[in-house]
């Protein structure tokens, strides 16, 4: 049974339009949410975190929303630019004691010149 | 500071053989661990390592060995290999268990006919 879930394979987006990812975990256990993206043939790379202990953070052009009520999380990307086209996960710590990401199928983004 | 090197970048095996895939770091890294990749599955923690010496398993281990017998090397073992385990690889560290910002490898593609 799978923990997190990201319910959307894809999102198209126009350049300079709000992108938002969503994903949710069922584990309330979860201390710790990471979100990673992707490009082709390359290794995931870290984008953005929260603490479970905080409702939002943010980065630049990156915000991630917790809802701990909802078991929901969300990444925000304002304003979208092509070169954000990759596949991002979302992931889940199941503590600090084994630091073990339990990650999402991941939403593959396209962001449209 | 080459990060995390993982070898082979591509492996062709035939059912039953034998493999290691490798993986260094060289940011002097305590945590380790390894992923597959998936279609609709995103990445699945196979084993994880706290420190030398130290390993366990993930969500899918059956099939796969570790050991840890340097900080710096982790390789993931398949004893017999199956269809089943046709995927990529990703191998990633981090400075400790809290695990807050792994750094992921390159990625081996693995086919298992």
């Amino acid at each position: 049974d799978q923990q997190v879930k990201q319910n959307s394979p894809s999102l198209s987006v126009q350049e300079g339009r709000i992108s938002i990812l969503n994903c949710d975990y069922t584990n309330s256990m979860f201390d710790y949410f990471l979100w990673y993206k992707k490009y082709p043939a390359e290794g995931p790379t870290f984008l953005i975190s929260i603490s479970s202990i905080k409702d939002k953070n943010e980065d630049g052009r990156f915000t991630v929303f917790l809802n701990k009520s909802a078991k929901h999380l969300s990444l925000h990307i304002v304003p979208s630019q092509p070169g954000d086209s990759a596949v991002y996960f979302c992931a889940a710590r199941e503590g600090s004691n084994t630091g073990k990401l339990i990650f999402g199928q991941g939403t593959t983004l396209q962001v449209k010149p | 500071n080459a990060g995390v090197t993982q070898t082979p970048k591509f492996q062709v095996l035939k059912t039953g053989q034998s493999m290691t895939l490798q993986c260094a770091q060289d940011m002097n890294h305590e945590y380790m661990s390894w992923y597959r990749q998936d279609p609709g599955m995103g990445l699945r923690l196979i084993h994880y390592s706290v420190g030398a010496g130290i390993t366990d398993q993930g969500e899918v281990p059956n099939g796969y060995n570790v050991s840890r017998s340097t900080t710096e090397d982790f390789p993931l073992r398949l004893l017999s290999a199956a269809p089943s385990q046709t995927s990529v690889y990703f191998c990633a560290s981090s400075y400790t268990n809290m695990n807050t910002e792994a750094f992921f490898g390159q990625g081996t593609r693995l086919t298992v006919v």
